[in-house]
């Protein structure tokens, strides 16, 4: 079993809907989680870290679960904008550890 | 204002021909990360560097090497490159391992012919 696993995708999504992608982890020592963007041919970047007490900003909200080692995101209201892949990261260990990345889902936002 | 920078960001080598990826940082952060990513894959993760402290993948061929002389540089050396290696190399930093958010450079894609 690989240590992070996404939703296999593609999204195709039309303007305005919601789209939820969920991200499975292996280690349950797991800490730290985070949702990437990565843009085609460009670098990842931070969307946002996963609190255990779930977060918002704007129209995504990143959710943890625990004891199913999951977490999602969801997007509400998509953008054409939002077209890109979202890779998932895991950090297995506070401190000294390497983050481990999820081979992404990608979403595409249809006019 | 680059923060991660990578050089060159399009490398062509040749089957064999040793080659040196380069990542610099304006962010005088603590980590600094080299990752491999192949179309349509995760961001693998070939080795990091806490401080001077190198930390190697235990799936990381031995055909890649990492040099990280100061706190802004760190290097990645391909001693023969295969056809397999032909991937897209990022760079990242943050400020300590794991909890952090890690700050990409724009990446060098190689191409081995």
């Amino acid at each position: 079993r690989k240590e992070v696993e996404q939703d296999p995708g593609p999204f195709n999504v039309p303007e305005g809907a919601t789209v939820a992608f969920n991200c499975t982890y292996s280690n349950s020592a797991s800490q730290s989680f985070f949702w990437y963007r990565q843009d085609c041919r460009k670098e990842p970047k931070l969307l946002m870290s996963v609190y255990s007490s779930g977060n918002e900003d704007g129209r995504f909200t990143a959710q943890l679960n625990r004891a199913s080692q999951y977490i999602s995101l969801l997007i509400r209201d998509s953008k054409l904008s939002d077209s890109a892949t979202y890779l998932c990261a895991v950090s297995p260990k506070t401190s000294y550890d390497k983050v481990i990345f999820g081979p992404g889902t990608s979403l595409s936002v249809i006019p | 204002d680059a923060m991660v920078i990578q050089n060159p960001r399009y490398q062509v080598t040749q089957f064999g021909k040793p080659v040196t990826l380069s990542c610099s940082q304006t962010l005088n952060h603590n980590v600094m990360y080299w990752y491999q990513q192949k179309s349509s894959q995760a961001p693998k993760l070939l080795f990091h560097y806490y401080d001077k402290d190198f930390n190697n993948e235990a799936d990381t061929p031995d055909n890649f090497q990492s040099r990280r002389p100061n706190t802004s540089f760190c290097f990645l050396d391909i001693r023969s490159p295969g056809l397999g290696d032909a991937a897209m190399y990022l760079c990242a930093t943050s400020r300590v391992a794991g909890d952090y958010e890690q700050y990409f450079g724009p990446g060098t894609r190689l191409t081995v012919t």
